[in-house]
């Protein structure tokens, strides 16, 4: 089993759709939990970054975090196809000085 | 743009050669990350420099090495390399001190390619 586990896609949603991107993972130490956003051939670029559970609200953007299950989540409201992007999750033990542990990515396409 | 800078944006070469990969961080960022991402395998943390020193090493080659400088570029030196090297290599910086929280912020990576 992989330490954190990630549906690929591709996931193809209408614009102005709700989407909803999950991860699983196994290490109950990870305490901080983040998303990426990565366009075809660039770096990745971070949307969220969150403690611990509970949620977290940046714009379109809401990341949940329920330790218990250990699942993770992004929603995107109202996507746009400028949304269309591999998204990945990562986490790690501590707040930082400790390697981030990423998932294998979502493809997203939001469709006009 | 993160203000995490590599270069060269490209790279290629043939089997058997060296390479060197250059990272600038952020201003005031004093880690830097070294990822591999390739298709098959997801981005993979390869090895972790803080303030010169190295802090953490993930699943790095023996062929590979990096180091940090005093100005705090990083450098990834790549030898003797082979086919199932040709990757996404990516640098990330992080403040990675006082209570600051930690995220990584990427630039924008070297495609490598060997022959």
């Amino acid at each position: 089993q992989k330490e954190v586990e990630q549906d690929p896609g591709p996931l193809s949603v209408p614009e102005g759709a709700i989407v909803s991107l999950n991860c699983t993972y196994s290490n109950s130490a990870f305490q901080y939990f983040m998303w990426y956003r990565q366009y075809s051939r660039k770096g990745p670029e971070l949307l969220m970054y969150t403690y611990s559970s509970g949620n977290k609200e940046d714009g379109r953007f809401t990341a949940q975090v329920d330790k218990s299950s250990k699942y993770i989540s992004l929603f995107i409201r109202d996507s746009q196809p400028s949304d269309s992007a591999t998204y990945l999750c990562a986490m790690s033990p501590r707040n930082y000085g400790q390697n981030f542990v990423f998932g294998p990515g979502t493809r997203l396409s939001v469709l006009p | 743009d993160s203000g995490v800078t590599q270069t060269p944006k490209h790279l290629i070469t043939a089997t058997g050669q060296r390479v060197t990969l250059r990272c600038s961080p952020r201003s005031g960022d004093l880690s830097v990350y070294w990822y591999q991402q390739s298709l098959d395998q997801g981005l993979q943390f390869l090895i972790q420099y803080y303030n010169g020193e190295e802090r953490a090493k993930g699943n790095i080659l023996e062929r590979f090495s990096a180091q940090q400088f005093p100005d705090l570029h990083s450098e990834l030196n790549l030898s003797s390399l082979e086919l199932g090297d040709s990757a996404l290599y990516f640098c990330a910086s992080s403040v990675d001190s006082g209570r600051a929280q930690g995220e990584q912020f990427f630039g924008p990576g070297t495609r490598l390619t060997v022959l």
